[in-house]
């Protein structure tokens, strides 16, 4: 089975960085992926990591360890409108994805 | 291009009715999910077709919840008889096969 963990809570000022940390225990790891989800709203793609290292996308980064089991989502020069919940996922083979139970994320002014 | 469509957008039911959702994929996406949400929760996947055969099934509650997809395009999921813990949102997404999957903005139920 899969498993996931990461804070349940984040809160930073705008134009702050946020780092949100993902460890997971899984069998057949195919790659981690991010999504983010407004009050409401319907999840959406953010990123992913199938190999080692860092991705970068506009403000958003994401980073895969795969022999630690572990990534994070860093959320650069905050803005009110990331203020979301944000979910770590495990694909697995079938693109079948896990996700974790997700890190709420406040930005103050 | 247009997105995942689902509908009802909000439903109210008393426990032990039935209720039906039904979803639209994107144009295309051979591969259709549908996952329950749990107020608080990350999402949880139901069933994943892939065209109109199933992919995954073995987180569905099998006594209460059928879903299928004909012709493989749309899609309904439907809960029968409904209990309180079922209270939650169920999303429906597509995808290409890639490694992003596309959400429609899912369907708020309520079990009374």
């Amino acid at each position: 089975g899969q498993s996931l963990e990461q804070p349940s809570e984040v809160t930073a000022v705008e134009g702050a960085i946020v780092q949100i940390n993902c460890t997971y225990q899984t069998s057949g790891f195919y790659g981690l992926s991010w999504y983010q989800q407004h009050d409401g709203g319907a999840p959406t793609f953010l990123s992913y990591n199938a190999l080692d290292g860092l991705e970068e996308t506009g403000r958003f980064s994401s980073f895969l360890s795969r022999s630690d089991s572990y990534g994070y989502l860093l959320l650069q020069e905050l803005q009110m409108k990331d203020s979301a919940s944000y979910f770590c996922a495990v694909k697995a083979a079938g693109n079948k994805l896990t996700f974790g139970g997700g890190t709420r994320v406040l930005v103050k002014p | 291009e247009a997105g995942v469509a689902q509908s009802p957008r909000y439903k109210i039911i008393e426990k032990r009715q039935s209720v039906a959702f039904w979803c639209n994929p994107i144009s295309g996406h051979a591969t259709l999910y549908w996952y329950q949400q749990i107020l608080g929760q990350g999402p949880k996947l139901l069933i994943q077709f892939q065209n109109n055969g199933v992919v995954d099934d073995s987180q569905l509650p099998k006594d209460r919840f059928s879903a299928e997809r004909l012709k493989g395009v749309d899609s309904t999921l439907k809960i029968q008889p409904a209990k309180l813990e079922d209270s939650a949102v169920y999303l429906c997404a597509s995808s290409l096969g890639r490694n992003d999957q596309y959400f429609g903005p899912g369907t708020r139920l309520t079990v009374t």
